[in-house]
């Protein structure tokens, strides 16, 4: 399973936007890149995915490298309530089509905003 | 729609006893997982059920095991309760699909075990 190295905690102020980076240099070409968040006291939310093009939706954007080693998670505009953990993780699509389905969770990067 | 359900929410067991906990995906969702989550190891995966089969283990001890019914819900049992299998336990539920379709979780079960 590739893994992914992401740093263990970033700040932010509240309404600038934030850059969260992700390295994941054993990454296959069926490997999706996932990004959740773990708010405390809950269950990770998935915030976006892709393969290999640029992603936007309404949580987030996410930037992936040309070369795919590396990607970017982008908040816009930080909020308070988008204090969490922050995890990047590889999905194989492959096994995705099998129904075979299963995330290595890293350590995560914490995202403290401050007001 | 309704999301994925965990029940029950909190649970304290003695060492030496076991436990089930549940989970109950959403609806159309035929993939299950179960993760362990604990301060020291971070989320840990578990085991992962497609249509009622075990498709992929983690690294744990086989007091640990799993289950899935028919309707796709999924129950997972602890047997000979250790103070170290005190943690939050995350199930996720998703469509099967080549896109790297995203999972979601539940709230979890949290597990205290003196």
């Amino acid at each position: 399973d590739a893994k992914t190295t992401q740093p263990n905690s970033m700040e932010s102020n509240e309404e600038e936007p934030v850059h969260l980076p992700c390295n994941h240099s054993t990454i296959s070409g069926t490997d999706y890149i996932h990004w959740y968040r773990q708010l405390p006291s809950q269950g990770p939310e998935y915030v976006i995915h892709g393969l290999t093009s640029n992603v936007n939706n309404r949580m987030a954007s996410l930037a992936i490298a040309e070369d795919r080693k590396s990607s970017t998670l982008i908040l816009h505009r930080a909020t308070l309530r988008d204090a969490a953990v922050y995890y990047c993780i590889l999905r194989d699509g492959l096994r995705a089509t099998s129904g075979t389905y299963k995330y290595i969770f890293g350590t995560g990067t914490r995202l403290k905003v401050l007001a | 729609k309704a999301g994925v359900t965990q029940t029950p929410r909190y649970l304290i067991k003695t060492r030496g006893q076991q436990v089930t906990l549940s989970c109950s995906p959403i609806s159309g969702h035929r993939s299950v997982s179960w993760y362990q989550q604990t301060p020291g190891q971070g989320l840990q995966f578990l085991f992962e059920y497609f249509s009622e089969t075990q498709r992929n283990k983690g690294n744990f001890p086989g007091r640990f095991s799993g289950r899935q019914f028919s309707n796709s819900r999924s129950e997972m049992n602890v047997s000979t309760l250790e103070l170290g299998d005190s943690a939050l336990y995350l199930c996720a539920s998703s469509r099967a699909g080549g896109d790297g379709t995203e999972a979601f979780f539940g709230q979890g079960t949290r597990l205290t075990v003196v």
